[in-house]
């Protein structure tokens, strides 16, 4: 069974500094995705990443997935009040397509000035 | 395109009643996914349809709760006799098919009193 594990699951940090946040999976994943969730809010699509070594960047944020340690990071460089939101990952078990999405726990990043 | 459209945004139940969670998927977009958020939780995976088609009901509790995408209209989440354990965000997503990304609805925030 997918297991997906975040970390930290809560991150404060100050405007301007670099971090990364982490997220394990247990099995084979054919595609990792990361989503942002404002309170109360639905979830963003931020990135897709579908093959060994994939790295995306938009504006402040880079992912990157490495498939044979079963890890994918999402690094924030000079962070900003605006990326302040939880943050949540997701596996889809298997190789088979279109699939359900197991979710890691979510990081709630509070960005200070 | 108006993305994927869900309805009612809040909903208020007395428990023991009935609620119907309702969601139209993005225009062209045949596979629908139904996730549930307990408060300062990650989404769990309830059930997965096609038209006319439940692929993968392994996330929906045996009793109460029911799913279905017909032909025409919007897919249901059904939920009898609610208890107060069912209050939670419940999210809809849906998806064109293999290897493509899933895009959320806004939700429907159920709270049983």
């Amino acid at each position: 069974e997918l297991k997906v594990e975040q970390n930290p699951l809560f991150l404060s940090m100050q405007e301007g500094k670099n971090y990364t946040i982490y997220c394990n999976y247990s099995t084979t994943s054919d595609r990792l995705y990361w989503y942002r969730q404002d309170p109360g809010k639905s979830l963003e699509s931020l990135f897709v990443l579908l093959s060994n070594g994939a790295v995306k960047q938009e504006g402040r944020l880079m992912a990157s997935l490495d498939t044979k340690a079963r890890l994918s990071t999402l690094h924030i460089t000079a962070a900003v009040h605006d990326l302040s939101a939880t943050y949540f990952c997701a596996a889809s078990p298997g190789v088979q397509g279109a699939q359900k999405l197991v979710f890691g726990q979510g990081t709630r990043l509070t960005i200070n000035p | 395109n108006a993305g994927v459209m869900q309805n009612p945004r809040h909903l208020v139940r007395r428990r023991g009643q009935e609620a119907r969670l309702r969601c139209s998927p993005m225009k062209g977009h045949s596979h629908v996914y139904w996730y549930r958020q307990l408060p300062e939780e990650g989404l769990k995976f309830m059930v997965y349809l096609q038209k006319e088609n439940i692929i993968d009901e392994s996330g929906m509790p045996k009793e109460r709760f029911s799913a279905e995408f017909p032909k025409e209209g919007p897919s249901i989440l059904r939920i009898q006799q609610v208890v107060r354990g069912d209050s939670a965000a419940y999210f809809c997503a849906s998806s064109p098919g293999h290897y493509y990304g899933y895009t959320f609805g806004s939700g429907t925030r159920l709270t049983v009193v």
